[in-house]
C-alpha cells in the first residue's frame, strides 16, 4: 500500500537533547512537508521540499533542521535551540503535476512531549 | 495579516441535519486553490474538497459542497446530512500561484473547526 509513514507515533525527549522525526512516504511523490500543530493554533509550516537536495524555509523553521537525500525521505529534527518543541508533528507530501488538486498527502503525525 | 480565517472555534449540529464551516480567506493572487481537510481525533488529515479560483461552479464531493463566493473571498464547507462520524476539526486551507492552482505550492492552513455531531 502507498503512503505516508511517521515513527515513532509517540516520542519523549529531555529538555535539551536534539530529536529526528522521520517521515517516509513510497508514494513517488516531488513535494514533502513538515507541520507543526499547537492546540488552537491550526498547522504551521516548519519546512518543506520541492525537490531532493533542496529545502525553503517555513513560518517557523527556527530550531529544526531537514535534510532530503532521497526522495523518500524527509527526516526533520527537533534542536535544543527550539524553545517550545513539545507539539504534533505532521509530514505530508504532494506530486507535481496539472491539473490540480494536487492535494497534500498527510502522515499519522508524531507527538513530541520534552520533559 | 491571517491568510486563512476561521471564526468558529465550535459548532454543533443534529444528525442527519446540513452544517455550514465558515472559511475567509487574503490574497492578492489571482490564482489559488481552495482545500478542506478533515482531522479525527486519530490525528490524521484527510482531504476533503477542492475549488481552484478559475472553477466557474461550486465544488461537491458526496456530502460535502463548497459554498465559494469569490467577491467575498469565502469558501464555506457545507456538510449535508451530518452523521456521528463527521465530528472532527475541520481546516480550511490554501495555496497560491501557478497556473490554476496546480503547483507544489506551500499551504496556508485556518486554525480550524470543532465540529460535534449529536444523536
Amino acid at each position: 500500500d502507498g503512503g505516508i509513514t511517521q515513527s515513532p507515533k509517540y516520542l519523549f525527549r529531555k529538555e535539551g537533547q536534539n530529536v529526528t522525526l522521520s517521515c517516509e512516504q513510497n508514494l513517488n511523490h516531488d513535494a514533502m512537508y513538515w507541520y507543526r500543530q499547537d492546540p488552537g493554533q491550526g498547522l504551521r509550516l516548519i519546512y518543506y521540499s520541492q525537490i531532493v537536495n533542496d529545502f525553503q524555509k517555513g513560518d517557523i523553521a527556527e530550531g529544526y533542521s531537514v535534510s532530503r537525500e532521497k526522495k523518500e525521505s524527509f527526516p526533520l529534527t527537533v534542536t535544543s535551540a527550539q524553545k517550545n518543541p513539545t507539539a504534533f508533528y505532521l509530514c505530508a507530501s504532494s506530486i507535481s503535476r496539472t491539473p490540480p488538486p494536487n492535494e497534500q498527502f498527510f502522515g499519522p503525525g508524531t507527538r513530541l512531549t520534552v520533559l | 495579516a491571517q491568510k486563512i480565517t476561521q471564526t468558529q472555534p465550535g459548532m454543533f449540529v443534529q444528525e442527519k441535519e446540513a452544517v455550514t464551516l465558515d472559511c475567509t480567506y487574503d490574497t492578492s493572487d489571482p490564482s489559488y486553490g481552495l482545500f478542506w481537510y478533515k482531522q479525527p481525533s486519530s490525528g490524521e488529515m484527510i482531504f476533503l474538497i477542492y475549488q481552484g479560483s478559475y472553477d466557474q461552479q461550486n465544488a461537491t464531493e458526496g456530502r460535502y459542497s463548497l459554498n465559494f463566493q469569490k467577491a467575498r473571498k469565502s469558501a464555506n464547507l457545507v456538510i449535508s446530512a451530518s452523521q456521528l462520524g463527521d465530528s472532527a476539526m475541520y481546516f480550511c486551507a490554501m495555496r497560491e500561484g501557478g497556473y490554476r492552482g496546480s503547483t507544489l505550492g506551500r499551504l496556508y492552513f485556518g486554525r480550524g473547526t470543532q465540529l460535534t455531531v449529536w444523536p
